[in-house]
């Protein structure tokens, strides 16, 4: 049981270059979410998912894309990558919001020069 | 207001010590409240849940004041290990909502 990891751990990406974060949990669980966390600002909740097929907006959702095809599998996109978007980017799940705990990933720390 | 607002910190506190951590939040519909920990370079982890009648797991004790929208996070007999952030976590709704943290260095 791997609980919940993320691919890459680390990228250095030029202004203007896209890419994307895969993150994969394997306790069946409906709710995903895609965070990033900078200095001083705790964690931000870029984007989330309710189950298979579903993504909402969180706080700050500009410049990212997300998508739910599967339900273990919740990707992060960026498509033309900004310094502002240079972070560490933390994939979580839980099984039933504000109920259990958030399982989170290792992390993904982006560079964008 | 900021969502959740939490000490500034670093606390820097000697072995054996009692250290207490607060916490504001400003949604009053909120519900669920948590404090997690997270090492340096590692992702954040559930310490414990918090709950309306106040909660104690070993040397960690968690209270809940509705009223003041206020949480705290008391640590007993600090230990070396507990030495992290610690991150005050409130739902918003359809979210949650993570404060800036709270630095701890419990020293030798």
């Amino acid at each position: 049981n791997a609980g919940v990891t993320q691919t890459p751990k680390f990228r250095v990406l030029k202004t203007g270059q896209s890419m994307t974060l895969l993150c994969a949990q394997d306790m069946n669980h409906e709710y995903m979410y895609w965070y990033r966390q900078d200095p001083g600002m705790g964690l931000r909740l870029i984007h989330y998912s309710v189950g298979e097929g579903t993504t909402a907006k969180g706080e700050v959702p500009d410049g990212y894309n997300v998508s739910r095809l599967k339900k273990q599998n919740f990707l992060l996109g960026l498509e033309s990558a900004a310094p502002s978007q240079t972070s560490v980017y933390f994939c979580a799940s839980d099984g039933a919001f504000g109920q259990e705990t958030q399982y989170f990933g290792p992390g993904t720390r982006l560079l964008v020069l | 207001r900021k969502e959740v607002e939490q000490d500034p910190g670093p606390f820097n506190v000697p072995e054996g010590a009692t250290v207490a951590f607060n916490c504001t939040y400003s949604n009053s519909a909120s519900q669920s409240f948590f404090w997690y920990r997270q090492d340096c370079r590692k992702e954040p982890k559930l310490l414990m849940s918090v709950y309306s009648s106040g909660n104690e797991d070993g040397r960690f004790t968690a209270q809940l004041n509705r009223a003041s929208q206020y949480i705290s996070l008391l640590i007993r007999d600090s230990k070396l290990s507990d030495s992290a952030t610690y991150l005050c976590v409130v739902d918003y709704g359809q979210n949650f909502v993570f404060g800036p943290g709270t630095r701890l260095s419990v020293l030798p």
